[in-house]
């Protein structure tokens, strides 16, 4: 059965730190997502890994792909406050999705 | 990307009775996928709907509690039927992009039962 894990679970930050949100995923896959969630709202897509090694950055966010550890990382820099959010990760198999326990970020002035 | 949108966005229902939400996408698409959200927590698929066949329920899920239709490729409803305390959660649907899987959600539909 493919699990998904995300770490850790709550962040509280200060403004203009660096921090990394891990998942972990049990099993080979070779597609990884990361999306944001923002309270009482709908999910958004932030990036879409699709091979070992793949790295995509979006401003102060920035995803990697390590499918040999499987592992992914979301890496944020210099964090502001609109990063206040809950980020989940998703592996999938085929089409179907499995989605970690989410990220639930908080970043403070 | 597509646009989805669903109905109602949120609703306070009674204990045993049931509850049909809609999906609609603005483009034709071969596959949608029900979740269900409980607060606090991330989400789970229910099941998927492909149009033209019945859709395929995840393990914990069937059809008697979630039906769901999918009459066309840009539409799609699941109830909840009998519906619990529960079953309050958000219920989101979510169609596929066809070259990388990933997956557009809807608004979802905030459902509260007492």
């Amino acid at each position: 059965e493919l699990k998904v894990e995300q770490n850790p679970l709550f962040l509280s930050m200060q403004e203009g730190k660096n921090y990394t949100i891990y998942c972990n995923y049990s099993t080979t896959s070779d597609r990884l997502y990361w999306y944001r969630q923002d309270p009482g709202k709908s999910l958004e897509s932030l990036f879409v890994l699709l091979s070992n090694g793949a790295v995509k950055q979006e401003g102060r966010l920035m995803a990697s792909l390590d499918t040999k550890a499987r592992l992914s990382t979301l890496h944020i820099t210099a964090a502001v406050h609109d990063l206040s959010a809950t980020y989940f990760c998703a592996v999938s198999r085929t089409y179907k999705y499995i989605f970690g326990t989410g990220t639930r970020l908080k970043v403070l002035a | 990307s597509a646009v989805i949108s669903q109905k109602p966005s949120r609703d306070i229902c009674q204990r045993g009775t049931s509850l049909t939400i809609q999906c609609q996408v603005d483009s034709q698409v071969t596959m949608m996928f029900w979740y269900r959200q409980q607060p606090g927590q991330s989400l789970t698929l229910i099941a998927t709907a492909n149009q033209g066949s019945e859709a395929t329920y995840e393990s914990g899920f069937v059809i008697d509690k979630f039906p769901i239709s999918r009459p066309n490729l840009t539409f799609s409803t699941l109830t909840v039927s009998n519906m619990s305390p529960e079953d309050s959660s958000i219920y989101l649907c979510s169609v596929s992009g066809q070259e990388t899987y990933e997956q557009y959600f809807g608004p979802g539909t905030r459902l509260t039962v007492t």
